[in-house]
């Protein structure tokens, strides 16, 4: 069984598009994450949510909404998508109230902006 | 503000070879260190996690220390093997949900 799953794993899009990624983790985690890999391969936070509440934005453009809709899943939409959002774009989950757990992180889906 | 920073960025080594993997962080206020691989194409595999209040955490040949008060941490692979490579990427956690993460060492262990 997958823990933490991420759909789709690969998305080609035209720029000023909207697309959406999605995540689930059947872990019974109540923290979940979005982090971007650059192409340098650089991993930076985007979004932390916490039992379905957004703790952590890290001055992420507005044109990127998470949103979850129970705790164990965590979607990520984009409007308006630009080439620089080209990147891997990782889901992960943790169980814990204070941000101290091991991180389990989604196979990635790897978005390319043309 | 906390900064990871890793060394070497990249590594080659001959397998059976002992190897260290270095990270160091910049604001010894940290909650935990995690040690995670990543392979190419692929999501991050945890490997060791270290809280504040430890020292080292060891499994199987992975044996990972943390001194905050110098701030750094270091991962050590015994024998090393072709399976081991991958890219080694350490995070600090700063509380509040936030993991600043290394830009990673590649590894490549030659057979």
């Amino acid at each position: 069984d997958t823990a933490v799953s991420q759909t789709p794993k690969y998305l080609v899009t035209q720029m000023g598009n909207d697309k959406s990624i999605k995540c689930e983790q059947n872990l019974g985690h109540d923290t979940m994450y979005w982090y971007k890999q650059d192409s340098k391969k650089f991993l930076k936070i985007m979004f932390s949510y916490n039992n379905k509440e957004l703790i952590i934005n890290e001055t992420v453009p507005n044109r990127f909404s998470p949103k979850s809709p129970d705790k164990a899943h965590l979607n990520l939409h984009i409007n308006s998508l630009e080439l620089g959002d080209s990147a891997v774009y990782f889901c992960a989950s943790s169980q814990e109230t204070s941000g101290q757990e091991t991180q389990y992180f989604g196979p990635g889906t790897r978005l390319l902006v043309l | 503000k906390q900064e990871v920073t890793q060394i070497p960025a990249a590594l080659s080594v001959p397998e059976g070879e002992n190897l260290v993997l270095n990270c160091s962080f910049t604001d010894s206020a940290i909650y935990n260190l995690q040690w995670f691989r990543q392979d190419p194409g692929k999501g991050l595999t945890s490997l060791l996690l270290i809280q504040s209040s430890q020292r080292e955490q060891t499994s199987g040949r992975l044996n990972a220390s943390l001194d905050k008060s110098s701030g750094r941490s270091t991962l050590y692979i015994a024998a090393s093997q072709p399976g081991d490579s991958a890219t080694y990427l350490c995070a600090g956690n700063t509380g509040g949900f936030k993991t600043i993460f290394g830009a990673g060492t590649r590894l490549f262990v030659k057979a």
